[in-house]
């Protein structure tokens, strides 16, 4: 079955040091994959998506993604954090079906960012 | 603001009831999805309408309907509540029915059920 996993639950980084958040999916045809950023009391916010071409793509707000297809994985990364960087965020990936859609999410990285 | 709106916000409720938590879609958007947030299932995906039809359904449970009506707001109708059906309810909405574009999330409606 289709699943998204983030292996780390909880992570927390100094302002200013290098950030990488892991995601691996499962999923038998070509995945389109997607980064969400979610604040308390807010929805979610796209950071990012893949969908095909250039395995490194870039997103809003400084972050980055490289889809790599023999790892089966998808890790966000952002080369130095603010303390605005600290949310919820949650990979997920593009179920398509005969007939609509469906978003197939990852059980979420809480990032802390420490000053 | 992405523009998508849930009333209500938040939503207190015993047991047995029956609840109907709203969401009006980004305008132009013709799709909309309902998801639930919990803290053991995380985010799940429940139910998508595209102009008024049920395109997919995930996981939800048969006490759990939906409609989207011709204004293109939806109804997500709770019914016969347990203490596990309390959690975080996303709306989102797109401007297709394919999930290749962007769905922008409202700011959710808290259940709890006592």
């Amino acid at each position: 079955a289709q699943s998204v996993t983030q292996p780390d639950i909880h992570i927390t980084v100094s302002e200013g040091a290098s950030l990488e958040l892991r995601c691996n999916y499962s999923y038998g045809a070509t995945p389109y994959l997607f980064w969400y950023v979610q604040s308390p009391g807010q929805g979610l916010q796209l950071l990012l998506k893949y969908f095909s071409g250039d395995t490194l793509v870039q997103g809003i707000k400084g972050f980055e993604a490289e889809f790599k297809r023999s790892q089966s994985s998808f890790n966000l990364r952002k080369p130095s954090v603010h303390w605005s960087d600290s949310a919820e965020y949650l990979c997920a990936v593009v179920l398509l079906r005969e007939a609509g859609t469906a978003l197939i999410f990852g059980k979420g990285t809480t990032l802390s960012v420490s000053s | 603001d992405s523009g998508v709106t849930q009333t209500p916000k938040h939503l207190i409720t015993a047991t047995g009831q029956r609840v109907t938590l709203r969401c009006s879609p980004r305008s132009g958007d013709l799709s909309v999805y309902w998801y639930q947030q919990s803290l053991d299932q995380g985010l799940q995906f429940l139910i998508q309408y595209y102009n008024g039809e049920e395109r997919a359904k995930g996981n939800i449970l048969e006490r759990f309907s939906a409609q989207q009506f011709p204004d293109l707001h939806s109804e997500l109708n709770l019914s016969s509540l347990e203490l596990g059906d309390s959690a975080l309810y996303f709306c989102a909405s797109s401007v297709s029915e394919s999930g290749l574009y962007e769905q922008y999330f409202g700011p959710g409606t808290r259940l709890t059920v006592t």
